[in-house]
């Protein structure tokens, strides 16, 4: 069974410090990973991608990937009132994508004025 | 601009109906796929497609059903046997392979 697992939240953090966001799951060959980005009632918005071990860096964003662990995180720094939202982690698992990606169930994020 | 259009925003079935949810890409992507979102829950994969004229069973098929006999086109069909269709329906579209999707922004079906 192909898993991928979140912790549901609500995480609230307060305005201007970093939110640290968690994700595991259970494929060893999984290859690619994802954070989307999800406000209510909105569609999923792709934020970050990674592929290899270590850190990756988009403005406020940093994903960060250890294969031998099988753990991808999401940090967002100096987080604003607008990243509050849900964020979905997804990952390509095994055999090229063939059926796609999985997604957990995603982390409710609060940042607190 | 390209994108993934999906229509229409809100729809409302009555029981016994079938209703077809249209989903529309002009990113050129050979890949497609339709999930559903309940409250609280993650996405569930309802069907896929890989090349035109082709399609696969997700994890969650019974009760739909799809056609893809256009490269930017993926209907999916919800007929009556699904019993349960109040969700968020949410098309989406990708370059096979290891890369991440384009989501269109979703149709809210509720059955009354």
């Amino acid at each position: 069974q192909k898993e991928v697992e979140q912790n549901s939240g609500p995480l609230s953090v307060p305005e201007g410090a970093i939110a640290s966001l968690n994700c595991t799951y259970s494929d060893r060959v999984s290859q690619s990973f994802f954070w989307y980005r999800q406000y209510s009632g909105k569609s999923p918005e792709l934020i970050m991608s990674i592929y290899s071990n270590g850190d990756k860096e988009d403005g406020r964003f940093t994903a960060q990937l250890n294969k031998a662990s099988q753990y991808v995180s999401l940090l967002i720094r100096d987080s604003q009132p607008s990243d509050s939202a849900t964020y979905l982690c997804a990952v390509n698992m095994g055999g090229g994508g063939a059926d796609g990606l999985t997604f957990g169930k995603g982390t409710h994020l609060i940042i607190q004025p | 601009d390209g994108g993934i259009t999906q229509s229409p925003k809100y729809l409302f079935r009555k029981e016994g109906q079938n209703v077809t949810l249209s989903c529309e890409q002009n990113l050129n992507h050979d890949a497609m796929y339709w999930y559903r979102q309940d409250p609280g829950q993650g996405l569930r994969l309802i069907y896929y497609s890989q090349i035109v004229n082709d399609f696969q069973k997700g994890d969650i098929a019974e009760g739909y059903s799809v056609s893809r006999e256009k490269k930017e086109s993926f209907p999916l069909t919800v007929t009556s046997a699904q019993k349960n269709p109040t969700a968020f329906y949410l098309c989406a579209s990708s370059v096979p392979g290891m890369y991440g999707y384009t989501f269109g922004s979703g149709t809210r079906l509720t059955v009354v």
